[in-house]
């Protein structure tokens, strides 16, 4: 069956303090997997798409990576204003799945 | 690039009215576009997939009678929630794809719709 987990659900980091949200899929026929940021009230505002396993890409302090299980979103010394929840979605040939999220704070 | 508007971002009505909920790609022609359901605190859930011209395709367990969608142009798609009951009230939320960047969907706003 296929499947999108993100852990953790929900992550309290200091100011500064690195980490990494994690998206196991079990798709077939992966098409690409997707990042996006929410915030409260709005619609997911895309970041990055990922095709192929050892891919990685980055933007300011997010960098995105993918193998053939799984996708981590690695944050460098977050700010405040990364407080978001976090989704990833995988796009099989004929389906789009999103995962539940992860909420990120991020404490001053 | 890659700009989807929704109209109206807000909207209250009464139980048993009709509420339409406008999706726009500004910037590039949408081929496809997509309708989400969100609850507080939850994941998208996908209601229907349009393609422009043709009828919607709607997920299992979602009402087609109820959630009437079309997408009668390359940059609009409409979703109207007829005679709307308050477990209608929700978060929803379109996306398009298409032009350069045909893999990734991009997103509106969204639209919170609360029914009395």
């Amino acid at each position: 069956e296929d499947q999108v987990t993100q852990s953790p659900e929900a992550l309290r980091l200091q100011e500064g303090e690195s980490s990494s949200l994690n998206c196991s899929y079990t798709v077939s026929g992966l098409r690409g997997l997707f990042w996006y940021r929410q915030d409260p009230g709005k619609g997911p505002e895309f970041l990055f798409t990922l095709y192929s396993a050892g891919e990685e890409k980055e933007k300011e302090r997010l960098k995105a990576t993918l193998t053939k299980k799984e996708s981590f979103l690695h944050i460098t010394a977050p700010k405040p204003e990364d407080s978001a929840t976090y989704l990833c979605a995988v796009q099989a040939p004929n389906q789009f799945y999103f995962g539940t999220g992860t909420s990120l704070t991020v404490i001053p | 690039g890659a700009v989807v508007s929704q109209h109206p971002s807000r909207v209250i009505c009464k139980s048993g009215t009709s509420v339409k909920i406008e999706c726009r790609s500004l910037d590039f022609q949408a081929t496809t576009m997509f309708w989400y359901r969100q609850f507080p605190k939850k994941s998208l859930m996908l209601m229907a997939t349009s393609n422009e011209g043709s009828k919607a395709t709607y997920e299992q367990g979602v009402e087609k009678d109820k959630f009437l969608i079309n997408h009668a142009s390359l940059t609009l798609s409409t979703l109207t929630v007829t005679s709307a009951h308050p477990e209608d009230s929700s978060f929803y939320i379109c996306s398009a794809r298409g032009g350069l960047t045909y893999n990734e969907q991009f997103f509106g706003p969204g639209t919170r719709l609360t029914v009395l």
